[in-house]
């Protein structure tokens, strides 16, 4: 009964190709989140959905795609991928509104060759 | 004026001490700062969180002290174990858009010797 799950947990690619990552919570949160997570451990809010309709949107390469089917799922499809697109990528809900606690998913370590 | 300094970036206690991690904000529009927790391989979860209009919030070992006139925030963590290795974020959370936004200092690797 994981409440955020992501997959896969690891991918490694070679550069140039493209990439999905999916996510899923399963709290019944109305919001949803990407962060990435460099090498030296910053954490950066990269997207932000509520109720399927993006929020935030932070300065990230139009390579990254966010897609939210519904309230539950969060994708992230990253196009031409880059050797600086190596990192762990998190997925995180919260319930919003004054509710602000972040549930992070366990993470998906990208490597890219 | 979005950012959360913290300090230090490492940090050395011997077990039964006292862990202490800093952080400071310029933007008064922050609202709430939590603090995570990170073990390897796994994600940021929740530890602590305060608001601006207390000073001090204790839960078990763990207190937050919070100064609003010099915008700074600070976790003690008491009896340190070895189990309370890893990587502490603070973060800051404002409304942007009508939504909230966390914006996290650049975390702290806590190593608790036995």
């Amino acid at each position: 009964d994981t409440a955020v799950s992501q997959t896969p947990k690891y991918l490694v690619t070679q550069m140039g190709n493209d990439k999905s990552i999916k996510c899923e919570q399963n709290l019944g949160h109305d919001t949803m989140y990407w962060y990435k997570q460099d090498s030296k451990k910053f954490l950066k809010i990269m997207f932000s959905y509520n109720n399927k309709e993006l929020i935030i949107n932070e300065t990230v390469p139009n390579r990254f795609s966010p897609k939210s089917p519904d309230k539950a799922h969060l994708n992230l499809h990253i196009n031409s991928l880059e050797l600086g697109d190596s990192a762990v990528y998190f997925c995180a809900s919260s319930q919003g509104g004054q509710k602000e606690t972040q549930y992070f998913g366990p993470g998906t370590r990208l490597l890219v060759l | 004026q979005q950012q959360v300094k913290q300090s230090p970036q490492s940090l050395i206690v011997q077990k039964g001490g006292i862990s202490i991690i800093n952080c400071a904000y310029e933007n008064t529009a922050f609202d709430y700062f939590p603090w995570y927790q990170q073990f390897p391989g796994k994600g940021p979860a929740l530890l602590i969180a305060i608001r601006p209009d207390v000073s001090e919030k204790k839960e078990g070992r763990f207190t937050i002290s919070f100064n609003k006139s010099a915008k700074q925030f600070s976790l003690h963590i008491m009896d340190s174990q070895p189990g309370d290795s890893a990587t502490y974020f603070c973060a800051a959370s404002m409304r942007s858009g009508g939504y909230n936004k966390l914006i996290f200092g650049a975390g702290t690797r806590l190593a608790v010797h036995p």
